[in-house]
């Protein structure tokens, strides 16, 4: 069972580009979690969807960001017109129910490192 | 916003000594989850108690809850230059059935 595969690894924009950042969930999970991470700091949530809904997008941007998880294929984080102050680690995490519940935690995968050049 | 604050920011012990790092937090809780990460990768999950449990074992971590106190230890016994990495904790607050809040982190590094 492969974990949570994210991709690209490593991705460089220019100021004024789009980046496209994307995540396959282990098999069986249907929850997804995008996170952003600046060096030496801790995750920040950004959205939660399930598959074919966002259900909690208060940690995104307004603007520039949008996210979303089909019904086939991965779930994609999307940055338009990036600015320098984009640069960060991005995660995604799956989990195969609501982990507020007391009975799930999240798998996590090794992340997108993004830098806006 | 952030709830959970590790305590220490920072930790660097000799190899076989044991680190304890401490996670306080705010709201009513679900459970409590600790991560950890090694430089440059994803999270990986440790270990999770729920907030009717005191106290949980895995391996060579032992981890703590007060829910009095809203506070949580994780120990590591015996402690190996592989488990230098940053440890995490993050809370499932009871008004939320889906988010975990995270906290900034402790950063401990094992000298050998």
């Amino acid at each position: 069972n492969a974990g949570v595969m994210q991709n690209p690894r490593h991705l460089v924009r220019r100021r004024g580009q789009e980046a496209r950042l994307r995540c396959s969930p282990m098999k069986g999970h249907s929850h997804v979690y995008w996170y952003r991470q600046l060096p030496e700091e801790g995750l920040k949530f950004m959205v939660y969807l399930q598959k074919e809904n966002i259900i909690d997008e208060s940690g995104m941007p307004k603007e520039r960001f949008s996210a979303e998880f089909p019904k086939e294929g991965p779930s994609i984080l999307r940055i338009q017109q990036v600015v320098r102050g984009d640069s960060a680690a991005y995660f995604c995490a799956s989990s195969p129910g609501l982990p507020g519940q007391g009975v799930s935690e999240q798998y996590f995968g090794p992340g997108t490192r993004l830098t806006v050049t | 916003s952030q709830q959970g604050e590790e305590d220490p920011q920072a930790l660097s012990i000799q190899e076989g000594e044991n680190a304890t790092m401490n996670c306080s937090y705010k709201t009513s809780i679900n459970n409590l989850q600790w991560y950890r990460q090694n430089s440059g990768r994803g999270l990986v999950h440790l270990i999770l108690i729920r907030s009717n449990e005191r106290e949980k074992h895995s391996g060579r971590l032992r981890v703590t809850l007060d829910t009095s106190k809203k506070s949580s230890s994780l120990l590591i016994t015996a402690s190996r230059a592989a488990d230098t990495a940053s440890y995490f904790c993050a809370t499932a607050p009871k008004d939320s059935n889906y988010q975990l809040i995270w906290g900034a982190g402790t950063k401990l590094i094992i000298k050998p």
